[in-house]
This record gives structure tokens, sequence and C-alpha cells, in this order.
């Protein structure tokens, strides 16, 4: 089946403007993580939804950034006011938390660079 | 709260050498660990899982609840194995499952 999917893949923007990045989920899971991936910081937790809800946002670096979630489905994550040190890969992943474990599944990711 | 200690950001062996990346966590309950892997222009994807205790592509990795650690091993290194590793934690079933990750590993094996 059809698995995590993100959009856009690249996205070059300039400082200070406002940006949009969609996740499309496998379709039944109902957990769904962003995640952000720079050289040298790893994997960074960003937001967790369960459901349309997200029970933990402790990761949004600042007010900047935000997300939403309609429909137990596809989200959307929205950086405001870009600053070149939000150029990083922002990775989606969902998972199926009733099922026998928490694994993930990860979309292509989508490349910011703000210029 | 959990943490997941990946204290290599880099490891170098060469192709045939064994290979261990570290991997340790901070939890006092019992934890879910797994070992996600990234090869080149691929996606992050599940490499293997403590529970299912198996063998995937000849690495394997023992949750240790003395010493609080869960490395992953491989006897001997495989050009294709380059990639980045990265180990994470989940809470058991049944309460919140977020997924902790470790900073990752680079592995590069040598031909």
């Amino acid at each position: 089946g059809a698995g995590v999917s993100q959009s856009p893949s690249n996205k070059v923007t300039e400082k200070g403007k406002d940006v949009e990045l969609r996740c499309d989920p496998i379709s039944g899971h109902t957990a769904l993580y962003w995640y952000r991936q720079s050289l040298g910081q790893g994997l960074e937790f960003l937001i967790y939804f369960q459901g349309n809800s997200a029970p933990d946002k402790s990761g949004l670096p600042s007010d900047r950034f935000s997300a939403e979630r309609t429909g137990g489905s596809v989200s959307t994550l929205t950086i405001q006011r870009t600053q070149q040190e939000d150029s990083a890969v922002y990775l989606c992943a969902s998972s199926n938390p009733g099922g026998k474990d928490n694994e993930q599944f990860f979309g292509p990711g989508t490349r910011l660079t703000v210029l | 709260a959990q943490r997941v200690t990946q204290p290599e950001k880099l490891l170098s062996v060469f192709k045939g050498a064994p290979v261990e990346l570290k991997c340790n966590y901070s939890y006092s309950g019992s934890p879910e660990l797994f070992w996600y892997v990234q090869y080149s222009r691929q996606r992050l994807q599940l490499l293997l899982r403590h529970i299912s205790r198996e063998s995937i592509k000849g690495f394997t990795a023992d949750l240790n609840k003395g010493e609080t650690s869960f490395h992953l091993k491989k006897p001997f290194a495989q050009e294709e194995d380059s990639a980045m590793y990265y180990c994470a934690l989940t809470l058991p079933p049944g309460g919140y499952q977020k997924v902790t990750f470790g900073i990752g590993t680079k592995l590069q094996v040598i031909p």
C-alpha cells in the first residue's frame, strides 16, 4: 500500500516568509509525528498528534512553528517568518499505536532552505 | 524523562571487520528499544526491535537492562551497511507512545 507522503520535496524560501509543509500519513494510522533532521543535530522531535489533538508539542522550537491535523489524516506544519536556522529536512512519520508495537513509518522528507 | 545516547557521531570500520554501534538509554521502567537506519537517498526505516529478538541483515542487538544499553552489532561489516543509524526508545504499550531518538551514528565501511 501507499506509504507516508510529504510535499513539497524541496522548498527554497527567503528569510521572513511563511512556509507550509504537508504530510499524508498511512491510511488508518492514528499517530503522526513531525521531526527535524539537520547535520550535527540528529533527529529532533517537534510534535506528536494522536488523532486531531496534539498531546505533545514540547519539541516546537519557537512560537513561529505550529502544526495542525484535520480529519485524523493530513497534517500541515507551518513555519512563520522563516529564519536561516530553520533550514533542515523536515520528516513526518505515522504509526498505529494499537498495533503490536510502535514502529514509525517515515515519509521522504521536505528539504527546506531559507536564504 | 526518557533519553537515548549514541556517543559516536561517526564510526569507520574496514570491510569484514566487526561493527558495534553503541546506544545507552535512561528510563526507569521497561521501555521498548528499536534501531532505525537511513541509507543514502532513502527513507528512514526500522531495522530491528528488541522485542522480536531478530537478526536483520546480519545485525543483532541485545537489550541489557543492567547497563541500560542496546548496542547494535554485526560480526563482519559490508560496504552496503554504510548508513546513518538511530537508536530509539518508546514506552510500553498502553500509555502515550512518544518515540525518543538518539542523535544518530554514521557508519562508514571502508572497502
